[in-house]
């Protein structure tokens, strides 16, 4: 089946400096993926669309200086939080779209910013 | 727009009960419909989907799920959940794969099995 690999699961990191998330699907190929922010107890957020070899789509009211993504290969897009801040500290997850499948989900990466 | 409503935010049943939690959706098209499970620090897992066909979708765990247009409903059900079962349950809504449609999720329905 489809599997979407996502590192790290946890992160803590200073305030102001950046992080990286990878999002990867290992056994198929994703020319799309989507990053996702979950604060707690609430729904998910879609932040952007990641299109491989292009520029993502971001969402409206998202910062797309402050969340760089970069999907250089059918199998692996990146989230980086640039200069990060407390605010910033949520729960992210990636996933992978798969053509008939659906869409497949990363297991999440727990930000905490301080 | 697309808009996904999960009524119910907190729901607790005993184990052994039956179970049916509420999704209603908004989209303009036929829709591709999903309900993903997900425990607490952990990403989401799909249950099932409907694409076409059959209105009610057979998934794992037990879990089922019938397409009524009329209600724009997409209910699930499991007819005797166990303990195991307690998660967050999100119900979504999408135009369908190789589209890279975009999934718009509700709110959520945190599901509590008592003993």
């Amino acid at each position: 089946g489809a599997v979407v690999s996502q590192h790290p699961s946890r992160v803590i990191c200073k305030s102001g400096t950046s992080v990286k998330i990878e999002c990867r699907s290992l056994d198929f190929q994703a020319t799309t993926m989507f990053w996702y922010r979950q604060f707690p107890k609430q729904s998910l957020m879609l932040m952007a669309t990641s299109n491989e070899g292009s520029k993502a789509t971001y969402e409206q009211g998202v910062e797309k200086d402050k969340f760089l993504i970069n999907h250089a290969s059918l199998t692996l897009s990146t989230l980086t939080v640039t200069s990060a801040h407390p605010e910033d500290s949520s729960f992210y997850i990636c996933s992978a779209e798969r053509t008939g499948s659906g869409y497949t989900f990363g297991s999440g990466t727990r930000l905490t910013v301080v | 727009a697309q808009s996904v409503t999960q009524p119910d935010i907190h729901i607790t049943v005993s184990e052994g009960a039956s179970l049916e939690l509420r999704c209603n959706y908004s989209y303009g098209a036929t829709p591709y419909l999903f309900w993903y499970v997900q425990s607490p620090g952990q990403g989401l897992q799909l249950l099932l989907k409907y694409f076409s066909g059959d209105t009610l979708v057979q998934g794992i765990k037990g879990f089922e799920a019938e397409f009524k247009r009329s209600q724009s409903s997409f209910n699930l059900r499991k007819p005797s959940v166990h303990w195991s079962d307690a998660a967050e349950y999100f119900c979504a809504v999408g135009g369908g794969t190789g589209t890279a449609s975009k999934l718009t999720f509700g709110t959520g329905t945190r599901l509590q099995v008592t003993l």
